[in-house]
């Protein structure tokens, strides 16, 4: 079946410091996200890219969807404490808006 | 504008107890996902709903589990009989149509002990 791999499985970083995080899959997707994840919370929707190549930013958070559309890269720059979550990416699987998920990105911010 | 709900919050029941749990998706959304969070085996998706018709349940781990969606706002999930492995966290999603992003829920934690 199609596999999503995300990496790395975690990050401890400390403030002020950049952060990079990708997603690989064996198949082609049309269509990127990425989601964060605070402790007790559900996932929330950080951007959402939907062409081959685009580049999209969301304040310290820029997304890009990769040139072979297998792949996708989240970065988070000048790393703060409120960035700790768990970042997940996703891609569908169906027409009908089935998406699957990566395993995620847990990402620790030290002062 | 309200996001998804989801009741409740939190559910600790014995091995064998039914579970019902809640949903009401986002006004106007016309998909509903049901998903399953563990530590092992990070999101997964138990089953989906589009114009409130199941439209992929595979995802449904065994047939103690089943979920319905009797109009557009609202949906159960239901474990009968709970057991300790169907502790984990339970979140609802729903988007406004079909293929486009998902928007969470809070989620269940649910404790079978």
């Amino acid at each position: 079946g199609q596999q999503l791999n995300q990496s790395p499985q975690s990050m401890f970083i400390q403030e002020g410091e950049d952060v990079s995080m990708n997603c690989t899959s064996s198949s082609i997707f049309n269509t990127w996200l990425w989601y964060k994840q605070d402790p007790g919370e559900g996932p929330v929707l950080l951007i959402a890219l939907y062409k081959a190549g685009e580049l999209t930013s969301n304040g310290r958070l820029t997304a890009q969807f990769g040139i072979t559309r297998k792949d996708s890269f989240l970065n988070i720059s000048a790393s703060i404490p409120s960035d700790v979550g768990i970042y997940f990416c996703a891609g569908p699987t169906d027409s009908w808006g089935k998406f699957q998920f990566g395993a995620g990105t847990q990402v620790v911010v030290t002062p | 504008d309200a996001g998804v709900i989801q009741s409740p919050r939190h559910e600790v029941t014995e091995m064998g107890q039914e579970v019902t749990l809640r949903c009401k998706p986002i006004s106007g959304h016309n998909s509903l996902f049901w998903y399953r969070q563990t530590m092992m085996r990070g999101l997964e998706l138990l089953i989906y709903f589009n114009n409130n018709v199941p439209i992929d349940d595979s995802g449904m781990p065994e047939d103690r589990f089943s979920a319905k969606m009797p109009n557009a706002s609202f949906s159960t999930l239901k474990i009968q009989p709970s057991e300790p492995r169907d502790s984990a966290v339970y979140f609802c999603a729903s988007s406004p149509w079909t293929g486009a992003v998902q928007y969470f829920g809070p989620g269940t934690r649910l404790t079978v002990t």
